[in-house]
């Protein structure tokens, strides 16, 4: 079955300190790997998207991540976290003819210690 | 060039009525989705329009709940009669016609509360 999985519901981390942000994914197919920020009561915010290519990528707000097809991993960091970063932050999955049909992981909300 | 726009935010509603969310996808955009986000859960994908058309709807509950995307104006969800189950967040993502690398762009939600 096709899911995506964010082991952490919930991390805590203090502001300038580095993150990491775990993605694990089971798809049939090559896969298209997004990570999406959500802040309370807002939509979602794409941080980063992996097509092909360099499997390191880097987004906006200085975050980047990193694919790993032999672990079926896509995890998200940041060297050093802002307290702006405080937010809840999704891992989703989608296939290149399927446009935005993206499954989800059940997010990660990151609180960040002053 | 606006993004995608979902009206309303906010929606109240009592056990029983009707629930119409809009969504206008960004310029240039025919490719609509909705997902709908439980409270504490991810986006779960509910269905995937084109212009009068319906692609994909696996993920759409088999009553009270359809979707449209006429070929002017904007794209609706419809859930009728609804119940407390229904209170969520509805999300409209949209994309364009199809091309290699192509991403969805997402609205900010209408919050749907049943009373």
């Amino acid at each position: 079955a096709q899911s995506v999985t964010q082991p952490d519901i919930h991390i805590t981390v203090s502001e300038g300190a580095s993150l990491e942000l775990r993605c694990n994914y089971s798809y049939g197919a090559t896969p298209y790997l997004f990570w999406y920020v959500q802040s309370p009561g807002q939509g979602l915010q794409l941080l980063l998207k992996y097509f092909s290519g360099d499997t390191l990528v880097q987004g906006i707000k200085g975050f980047e991540a990193e694919f790993k097809r032999s672990q079926s991993s896509f995890n998200l960091r940041k060297p050093s976290v802002h307290w702006s970063d405080a937010a809840e932050y999704f891992c989703a999955v989608g296939a290149h003819n399927q446009g935005g049909k993206l499954i989800f992981g059940q997010g990660t909300e990151l609180s960040v210690k002053p | 060039n606006a993004g995608v726009m979902q009206n309303p935010r906010h929606l109240v509603r009592r056990r029983g009525q009707e629930a119409r969310l809009r969504c206008s996808p960004m310029k240039g955009h025919s490719h609509v989705y909705w997902y709908r986000q439980l409270p504490e859960e991810g986006l779960k994908f509910m269905v995937y329009l084109q212009k009068e058309n319906i692609i994909d709807e696996s993920g759409m509950p088999k009553e009270r709940f359809s979707a449209e995307f006429p070929k002017e104006g904007p794209s609706i969800l419809r859930i009728q009669q609804v119940v407390r189950g229904d209170s969520a967040a509805y999300f409209c993502a949209s994309s364009p016609p199809f091309a290699s690398n192509t991403e969805a762009f997402f609205g900010q939600g209408t919050r749907l509360t049943v009373v």
